[in-house]
C-alpha cells in the first residue's frame, strides 16, 4: 500500500524558495509522483508531475531522487498567493488509479 | 463546459433526509472519482468508475452511500439517511484514463451540511 508522508505545516516569507519534501517508500514501479494545491474552498488542481529525475514547469519543480522513495517540491520565489495546502500522491502499486491523498503540507507565506 | 461541473454548489439538508449530488466530468473523460473532504481534513477517497468497468467502491464509508454513473458520463452520489457526520464537501474529479500516470481534475465541490 503506496502511503505519502509529508510535514504538516511549514512557513515562509514572501521572495523566500520552498522546499516540500514527501516520503512515499513503498511507491510502486509503475507509479508517478504528483502534486496538487489546494486553496480553500476550492478542489485541488495540478502542479506537476513526475516519475524520476527532475521536472520543472513554469510554476515549480519537482526533483525526485534515483530510489524514487522520496520527492521534494519547488516553489521558486512565493508569494502570499501560494499559502495553500500541498498535497502528495502516488497511486497504489496494482490500484494505481486509486489515488490516495494524505493529510498534505499546509504553507504559509507571510509578508 | 471546459471543466468538471458539480451540483448543487451547496446543500443544507436535515438528517434523515436523503441527498443526491451530481458530476459533469470534463467531456471524453473515462476515469471519474469522487472524493470527501471534512472541514480542515485531507481527500478520503470514496469511488473509481473507469469507462464500463465496475467501480471501485472501496472508500465509500456505509451503505448508505451508493454512486452510478450513467452512459460513462454523468455521476451522481447518493447518501441516503443523512447523518451529521456526512456534512463534508464532495468533491468530483475526472481524467482521461485511470493511472496516477494521469492529471486528474477537480470540480469545485458540493458542500453539504447535514442539520
Amino acid at each position: 500500500l503506496a502511503k505519502t508522508t509529508q510535514p504538516i505545516s511549514m512557513d515562509s516569507y514572501e521572495g523566500q524558495e520552498v522546499n516540500i519534501t514527501c516520503s512515499h517508500n513503498n511507491i510502486a514501479t509503475n507509479d508517478y509522483i504528483t502534486w496538487y494545491q489546494q486553496f480553500p474552498s476550492q478542489g485541488p488542481r495540478f502542479i506537476i508531475q513526475g516519475y524520476k529525475t527532475k521536472v520543472t514547469n513554469e510554476v515549480a519543480s519537482l526533483f525526485i531522487p534515483a530510489d524514487r522513495k522520496s520527492s521534494t517540491l519547488s516553489l521558486p520565489r512565493v508569494s502570499l498567493s501560494d499559502t495553500a495546502v500541498y498535497y502528495c500522491l502516488v497511486g497504489e502499486g496494482d490500484s494505481s488509479y486509486k489515488l490516495i491523498f494524505g493529510s498534505g503540507t499546509r504553507l504559509l507565506v507571510r509578508p | 463546459g471546459a471543466g468538471v461541473s458539480q451540483s448543487p454548489s451547496n446543500k443544507v439538508t436535515e438528517k434523515g433526509k436523503d441527498v443526491e449530488l451530481r458530476c459533469d466530468p470534463i467531456s471524453g473523460h473515462t476515469a471519474l472519482y469522487w472524493y470527501r473532504q471534512s472541514l480542515g481534513q485531507g481527500l478520503e477517497f470514496l469511488i473509481y468508475f473507469q469507462g464500463n468497468s465496475a467501480p471501485d467502491k472501496s472508500g465509500l464509508p456505509s451503505d448508505r452511500f451508493s454512486a452510478e454513473r450513467t452512459g460513462g458520463s454523468v455521476s451522481t452520489l447518493t447518501i441516503q439517511r443523512t447523518q451529521q457526520e456526512d456534512s463534508a464537501v464532495y468533491l468530483c474529479a475526472s481524467s482521461s484514463y485511470g493511472g496516477s500516470g494521469n492529471t486528474i481534475y477537480f470540480g469545485e465541490g458540493s458542500w453539504l451540511t447535514v442539520v
